[in-house]
């Protein structure tokens, strides 16, 4: 069974700081692996996907990298602001199966950027 | 852009009452996914569904049952609420067939059960 760890489970850094947040997954057999981030109280909203095939993707001051063979994806974060304040989840899909695109989510970790 | 909403954002509700999340989205989505999210178990699928009347069950389905009479409405059933069932509820829904397409989520729907 796939499972999903990402660590720290918090972080807090000032503003302006460049950071790395983890995630690791058991199972490489994946199709693709998305980051979310979700505020407060609030859904989840998709920063990145990246396919299996790929190594990384980039949105603005985000990127995501993904070493399949090892199980493990980062997301990096530049020149952080108040506003990337959010919980951050990532999500992998398993290999091509029947039944819509079911995904395994990390537990996330707790971003705090301090002025 | 599409839209995900979910009938409550805060619901009270006492222990063996019959309950009804409803979930609607407007992007004529096939796939349609209910999750629940608990302090440091994550998010855990419930049920999905990829049409109409179709239904799967996700990881813990016991204890709950689902109804998608309609392809934009998807609805979660707590047949009698147990206090273990409080905890926050999303739902989602994805296009089928589209394999490097995300799920949208709705904004979630906090149950506690007294």
């Amino acid at each position: 069974k796939q499972e999903v760890t990402q660590i720290p489970a918090a972080l807090s850094v000032p503003e302006g700081e460049n950071l790395v947040l983890n995630c690791s997954f058991t199972d490489s057999a994946i199709y693709n692996l998305q980051w979310f981030r979700q505020d407060p109280g609030k859904g989840l909203t998709s920063l990145l996907l990246i396919q299996s095939s790929q190594r990384e993707q980039t949105s603005g001051r985000l990127n995501a990298s993904l070493d399949k063979s090892s199980g493990r994806s980062t997301l990096y974060i530049a020149a952080s602001q108040p506003g990337d304040s959010a919980t951050y989840l990532c999500a992998v899909r398993p290999g091509l199966t029947g039944g819509g695109n079911k995904l395994t989510f990390g537990t996330g970790t707790q971003l705090k950027v301090e002025l | 852009d599409v839209k995900v909403t979910q009938s409550s954002r805060y619901l009270v509700k006492r222990t063996g009452e019959k309950v009804f999340l409803e979930c609607v989205q407007d992007m004529d989505h096939e796939n349609m996914f209910w999750y629940r999210q608990d302090p440091g178990l994550g998010l855990r699928l419930i049920y999905f569904s990829y049409d109409v009347k179709m239904k799967e069950k996700g990881d813990i389905p016991e204890g709950y049952s689902v109804s998608r009479e309609k392809k934009e409405r998807f609805s979660l059933i707590l047949e009698s609420a147990s206090t273990n069932q409080t905890s926050m509820y999303l739902c989602a829904s994805s296009q089928r067939g589209q394999l490097t397409d995300t799920q949208y989520f709705g904004p979630g729907t906090r149950l506690t059960v007294l």
